[in-house]
């Protein structure tokens, strides 16, 4: 079965500094990844995937991901981080259905 | 235009009622979904639609009754609820149901069930 394991569920950055989400994931086969975005009281918005090809992704505003298979990873970063990023960020697998990971807390401070 | 709406926003409603929640897209898509969003969580699938089609259905309690009257709009009936089914309930599309398709969300309907 598959599986997405977020270990962090809060995350706390200053406005300007580099930003690291950890994603590990649990699939048999190639995964096809996903990482959305989630503000308060909204949907969720895609911010980037990976189905094949380059492992490394580029995504909207400014994300980019790394997949790597021999960690089973797929972690989002964004070099630097703006006010307005500070939302629950969510990576998800399909296999047969998309699965979410618990998904990370990003707060921002300036 | 890659949106997908759904109404109403909010809803409160009393264990004996009847109420139904709508979504609608207009790209064209031939998959929706529906999934639930208890606070603090992640989104749960709770039923595929393709071509019209139920083709999944994640154990769903009865008291939930999804439709897909046409290709653009689905709907999830519900009756006689429980005060633990208060969630975000969130309608996603996407072009196939072939893994790795994007799905696209519509921004919710925020349910509370007294």
């Amino acid at each position: 079965a598959q599986s997405v394991t977020q270990p962090d569920i809060h995350i706390t950055v200053s406005e300007g500094a580099s930003l690291e989400l950890r994603c590990n994931y649990s699939y048999g086969a190639t995964p096809y990844l996903f990482w959305y975005v989630q503000s308060p009281g909204q949907g969720l918005q895609l911010l980037l995937k990976y189905f094949s090809g380059d492992t490394l992704v580029q995504g909207i505003k400014g994300f980019e991901a790394e997949f790597k298979r021999s960690q089973s990873s797929f972690n989002l970063r964004k070099p630097s981080v703006h006010w307005s990023d500070a939302a629950e960020y969510f990576c998800a697998v399909d296999g047969n259905k998309l699965v979410f990971g618990a998904g990370t807390i990003l707060r921002v401070k300036s | 235009d890659t949106e997908v709406t759904q109404t109403p926003k909010h809803l409160v409603m009393g264990m004996t009622n009847k109420k139904s929640l709508k979504c609608e897209q207009h790209m064209g898509h031939r998959a929706m979904y529906w999934y639930k969003q208890k606070a603090k969580k992640p989104p749960e699938l709770m039923f595929v639609y393709s071509y019209e089609k139920l083709s999944i259905n994640e154990s769903v309690p009865s008291r939930f009754s999804p439709e897909c009257p046409n290709s653009s709009l689905l709907n999830l009936h519900l009756h006689a609820l429980q005060p633990e089914d208060s969630a975000l309930y969130l309608c996603a599309s996407s072009q196939e149901t072939v893994p790795g398709e994007t799905q696209y969300f519509g921004p919710g309907t925020r349910l509370l069930v007294l």
